[in-house]
This record gives structure tokens, sequence and C-alpha cells, in this order.
């Protein structure tokens, strides 16, 4: 029942450039996608959503990119830092009642 | 209000032995989440509130778990008989009515079950 993948475990970047981190999902009916970033010992804190009717949103350093017709969605953090460094979610859920998450990206940015 | 609290934060139990955790969601918050998550993994649904109401249930959540929210405020996961491989994270999410835009899950810090 692997409904949101995320095929990359983990991801080393530079600081100030540019992290991409991607996510797949099979089921065509999610309607609202989320990122989370999680550090050890932590709950996962929220960073960023897009409902499936956008195909892009942006908070600050961070932009989701969703394209449905490739059931694809992607996290760009521009310029990254090291407090970036932890393990980021992505989630889909129809309707808020249900959530799936990926098994998650551990993103590591080296000064 | 400081967010989703939940206890305690771990537990170490015998194969066998019952346990309860209990989570305390943002005070306006009507919707509320358990997840299981084990190593390497992401959060695993297990079950969903609207109010006092359990909407969803996971087929993950055996006869062995059982979930309620009697007063539509916090809510207790037990677990009953433990065994070995319920070993894991257990988180609380709580969410705001309505689906705005802006609306997501707000995640406790996890209850860590070890079960010997």
């Amino acid at each position: 029942d692997q409904q949101v993948k995320q095929n990359s475990p983990s991801l080393s970047v530079q600081e100030g450039r540019i992290s991409i981190l991607n996510c797949d999902y099979t089921n065509s009916m999610f309607d609202y996608f989320l990122w989370y970033k999680k550090y050890p010992a932590e709950g996962p804190t929220f960073l960023i959503s897009i409902s499936s009717i956008k195909d892009k949103n942006e908070d600050g350093r961070f932009t989701v990119f969703l394209n449905k017709s490739a059931k694809h969605l992607s996290l760009h953090i521009v310029p990254s830092q090291p407090g970036d460094s932890a393990v980021y979610f992505c989630a889909a859920s129809t309707g808020f009642n249900k959530f799936y998450f990926g098994s998650g990206t551990k993103l590591n940015v080296k000064p | 209000d400081t967010g989703v609290s939940q206890n305690p934060r771990h537990k170490i139990t015998k194969r066998g032995q019952n346990v309860t955790f209990r989570c305390d969601p943002i005070s306006e918050h009507n919707r509320l989440y358990w997840y299981r998550q084990t190593l390497g993994q992401g959060p695993e649904f297990l079950t969903y509130f609207q109010n006092e109401a359990q909407l969803e249930k996971s087929r993950l959540l055996s006869d062995r778990f059982s979930a309620e929210r009697p007063k539509g405020s916090f809510s207790t996961l037990e677990i009953q008989r433990t065994e070995q491989g319920d070993s894991a994270m257990y988180l609380c999410a709580s969410s705001p009515p309505g689906l705005a835009d802006t609306d997501t899950q707000y995640f406790g810090p996890g209850t860590r079950l070890t079960v010997l």
C-alpha cells in the first residue's frame, strides 16, 4: 500500500546551492500534499503544502512543485543552509481524513 | 498553547503487557490522528478522529489496538498484549477544522515504545 514514494533515501548538497527533493504518488484522488522536516527525537514539523488545484507554492526559501500528470511532487530549497540538514517527508491526503507518508529523504547540507 | 503533547515520551514494557499512551492536541483542533513510525520509514497512519468520532481506521490497527477520544479533546491509544513488533514511535497529530491551504497537521514529539 505504498501510495507515496521517496526513492532517494539521502541527498548531499553544498551550502548555498539548491536542494531538490522528489516524491512520487500513485493515487490520483489525492488533493492535498505536504512536506515535513524531521529532526531526531522530535515529531515532524510542517514546512509547506500545496493543493491539487495549484502547481506551485512558495514560502521563502522553500518551493513545492506539483505535476499531476506525472503524479510527482518536488521540494526546492534555495539557498540550502546547514540548518536544513534533516529528514524530509512528503505526505498526501484526500480530504484531510487520512495521510500517506513517503519513507523520507535525509538531506545533508555541507558547509 | 504550546502545541501537541504526548505522554509518556518513552515506555519500556515486557511482551504481553498492556500499554496506554495519551495525546493532548492543540486546543481548537477538532481533528486528531495517530501514526506509527519505525526506523527508516515514514509515519504510518493508524486512525483519525473528528471530534469524538473515529472516522478512519487503518488495517494496521489490529484488534489489540484501540483508540478513544471520549470528549473530543485528548485521546488515548491502548495496545493490549504487546508484541516485539509493536516497538516503534507512536505519533499523534492534530489539525484545525476547515480545509484551507494553510491547514496542516501539527505533530507531537511522539511516544517511543520498546517491547522486550
